[in-house]
């Protein structure tokens, strides 16, 4: 089976310009969830999506956004990008069919998005 | 809102002896999970542990266990005949089992403790 993938590995952006992070669930999965790993500041939770809404949102700018499409797979984009964006950025997903919200987060490799 | 608190950056330990990762944790909620996550080198997290709040038995994994003390709101994990590919860095997690509330479906993260397992 196969993992939680995410693309690009590496994103190389300037100050000001858009990143688009994607992001692919582990097949049967419905939800996906975003993460920011910045140098200092830890693991901070962005998104959730769940069967294509947005569930919950962390404390972050609304140049922070995203979307979830129909097969679950997920992009964030960020805009207007500042030097403190740079970043690890995971995304992980998780499944419902047990029926509780405890499930598992299985997490992918993460992009690493740099700003210049 | 949730906190999480891992008070040792860094720890290390002897390859076959035992080591243990502290973490405390602040909430007003009373229905709630607990997890350790291990994210080595290669950047990909991996689940280690599990704790239901309402479960007063601790949980364990193989060689990886926990102290969970519900009402001190701490959460260690003991990991016994430690490996070389222990080595990494541990997260102490929470997430909410309140449906609809802020603290939802996200996982709120400690800052980590870096563990090195000397051979």
């Amino acid at each position: 089976e196969a993992g939680v993938t995410q693309s690009p590995t590496h994103l190389i952006k300037t100050r000001g310009q858009q990143a688009t992070l994607r992001c692919s669930p582990i097949s049967g999965h419905t939800s996906v969830y975003w993460y920011q790993q910045a140098l200092g500041l830890g693991l901070q939770f962005l998104l959730w999506y769940d069967e294509g809404e947005e569930r919950n949102r962390g404390n972050f700018p609304p140049r922070f956004s995203g979307r979830q499409f129909p097969n679950y797979s997920s992009e964030l984009n960020v805009n207007a990008l500042e030097l403190e964006d740079s970043a690890l950025y995971l995304c992980a997903s998780s499944s419902l069919l047990s029926g509780t919200w405890a499930n598992e987060q299985f997490f992918g490799p993460g992009t690493r998005l740099t700003v210049l | 809102a949730q906190t999480v608190t891992q008070s040792q950056p860094e720890m290390s330990v002897q390859e076959a002896e035992t080591v243990t990762l502290s973490c405390t944790y602040d909430t007003s909620e009373s229905d709630y999970y607990l997890f350790w996550y291990k994210q080595p080198p290669s950047r990909q997290m991996i689940l280690v542990i599990r704790q239901e709040a309402y479960k007063q038995q601790n949980a364990t994994e193989n060689r990886f266990s926990v102290n969970f003390q519900k009402a001190a709101k701490s959460f260690s994990l003991k990991i016994s005949d430690s490996q070389l590919g222990d080595a990494a860095m541990y997260f102490c997690a929470y997430r909410s089992a309140n449906a609809g509330g802020t603290s939802y479906g996200k996982l709120t993260f400690g800052q980590g403790t870096i563990l090195t397992v000397h051979p």
